[in-house]
């Protein structure tokens, strides 16, 4: 099974800071990986697909980079609608997420 | 847009099968595969399995092959996922989720149910 490790677990930001999240494979992935955003109460939303790519409708201020086995989400300017938990999920080899880094004031 | 609307909020005993629905609209229920994914309270994502909607074809993460069942049925762009010997442990949300390979191999998720809330409780 590959393993989907983030850092940190809770990240403590104020609105307009420029926040990084990364996320490592166990095992190689190539570009297979995800990034969602979760709201309490809500279901999960698509940001990052191919480690890079930018979902439709989503802020430009999201982006995604790396390649295996490291891999980051960067959030440039912070928003208090950013304020959610974070996934990163990898789908190279079924389908595995990340614990999840949770972003809070 | 593509919406994915699930059955209600349920509570079950243990050993009991607990069964969810997901219905599919403003696309071609048949073109994408929807996976299931639960959260336990407080917990991450986990991943359960998938089910091709054309063909019936599925597939389930190891920790529940024998437990879980994932059907469909096209007439009504509904899927079902059923979990049998029901546990305090399954007590979780659970999602279903449209895979969207945008012409890779595999793909993400970019839509997803509002989630069922499926406790389990004696």
């Amino acid at each position: 099974d590959i393993q989907m490790t983030q850092s940190p677990s809770t990240l403590s930001a104020s609105v307009g800071d420029r926040v990084t999240i990364t996320c490592r494979a166990s095992h190689f992935i190539s570009n297979s990986l995800a990034w969602y955003q979760q709201v309490p109460g809500k279901a999960p939303k698509l940001l990052i697909y191919r480690a890079s790519s930018l979902e439709s409708g989503v802020p430009s201020r999201f982006s995604g980079s790396g390649s295996g086995p490291e891999f980051t989400l960067t959030i440039s300017s912070l928003q208090p609608d950013d304020l959610a938990t974070y996934y990163c999920q990898q789908y190279h080899n079924f389908w595995t997420f990340g614990q999840g880094t949770k972003v809070e004031l | 847009q593509v919406q994915l609307v699930q059955s209600g909020t349920e509570v079950w005993k243990p050993g009991a099968s607990a069964k969810v629905s997901c219905r599919a609209s403003e696309y071609t229920f048949t073109d994408f595969y929807i996976h299931w994914v639960r959260q336990a309270p407080g917990q991450g994502l986990e991943w359960m399995g998938w089910i091709n909607p054309d063909n019936g074809g599925a597939e389930f993460a190891q920790r529940f092959k024998g437990r879980v069942t994932m059907t469909r049925d096209s007439s009504i762009n509904t899927a079902y996922m059923e979990l049998s010997r029901l546990t305090s442990d399954d007590t979780a949300v659970y999602y279903c989720a449209r895979e969207n390979d945008y012409g890779d191999f595999r793909g993400s998720f970019d839509s997803w149910g509002q989630g069922t809330l499926v406790t389990v409780s004696s």
